[in-house]
C-alpha cells in the first residue's frame, strides 16, 4: 500500500534561518507531488507541484523553493525564513486522475 | 480556473443525514468533482470523487446534477467524528486548488 511520510511534525525557527522540509512517498512510482500551506484559520494554498523528477511548478512567488531529487522525494526549502512563512505545511501525492493523499503536516512557527 | 461555491458553515444533528451542497457552474467536461474533509490540526482526507454519475463509498455518497453544475455530498448518518471542514474541488490536471470549504458542526 502507498504511504506518505512528512517530517518534522513541528518546527520552531528564527527569522532569517534556513528551512528544509522533506516528504517521501512509498508504494507508488512517478506520482504527482504537491506542497500546500495553510495559515492559521485559513484555507489551503498550493505552493508547488511536480509531475516528475526535476520538474517543479511554482504557484506563488515567495522566498520558498521546492526540489524533487528523486522520484518519490519532494523537498521544500527556504534560504531565509520570514515571519509570514509560519503555517501548516502539507505534502500530498496523487496518481494521475485519482484522489490526493496528504501527509500529516508540519506546523512551522517562525519567531 | 474553474471555481466552486459552498456555504461557509452548516449544522447537523448526530445520527441524521447531512447534505453538503456545492455549485460549480463553470465546470468543464473533463473536470472531476472531488470532496475532501479536514479535521482540526490534520491534513485533508479524501472522501469521494466523480465525473458524471453518482458515486457511493463507505464514507459518503456523491450526487451530481445532470448538467454537472452542482453536486451534493451526502453523509447518511452524521457522527460527532464527521465534524470537519468539507472541501468541494474541481480537478482535471495537476494543480488542485482548495477554496474555503464548509465547516460542518455536528450536535449531539
Amino acid at each position: 500500500s502507498q504511504t506518505i511520510h512528512q517530517w518534522p511534525a513541528t518546527l520552531v525557527q528564527p527569522v532569517g534561518s534556513p528551512l528544509s522540509l522533506e516528504c517521501t512517498v512509498e508504494g507508488t512510482s512517478n506520482p504527482n507531488l504537491y506542497w500546500y500551506r495553510q495559515a492559521a484559520g485559513r484555507g489551503l494554498q498550493l505552493l508547488f507541484y511536480s509531475v516528475g523528477i526535476g520538474q517543479i511548478s511554482s504557484e506563488v512567488p515567495q522566498n520558498l523553493s521546492a526540489s524533487r531529487p528523486q522520484d518519490r522525494q519532494f523537498i521544500l526549502s527556504s534560504k531565509k525564513l520570514l515571519l509570514s512563512d509560519s503555517g501548516f505545511y502539507l505534502c500530498a501525492w496523487s496518481d494521475r486522475g485519482s484522489g490526493y493523499t496528504f501527509g500529516s503536516g508540519t506546523r512551522l512557527t517562525v519567531v | 480556473d474553474a471555481k466552486t461555491t459552498q456555504p461557509n458553515s452548516m449544522e447537523s444533528n448526530e445520527e441524521e443525514p447531512v447534505h453538503l451542497p456545492c455549485n460549480h457552474s463553470t465546470i468543464s467536461g473533463t473536470d472531476y468533482i472531488h470532496w475532501y474533509r479536514q479535521l482540526p490540526s490534520q491534513g485533508p482526507e479524501y472522501v469521494i470523487h466523480g465525473l458524471t454519475s453518482n458515486v457511493n463509498n463507505r464514507m459518503a455518497s456523491l450526487a451530481i446534477a445532470e448538467d454537472r453544475k452542482s453536486s451534493t455530498l451526502i453523509l447518511h448518518r452524521a457522527t460527532l467524528r464527521d465534524a470537519a471542514v468539507y472541501y468541494c474541488i474541481l480537478n482535471n490536471n495537476n494543480d488542485m486548488r482548495f477554496g474555503a470549504g464548509t465547516r460542518l458542526t455536528v450536535k449531539p
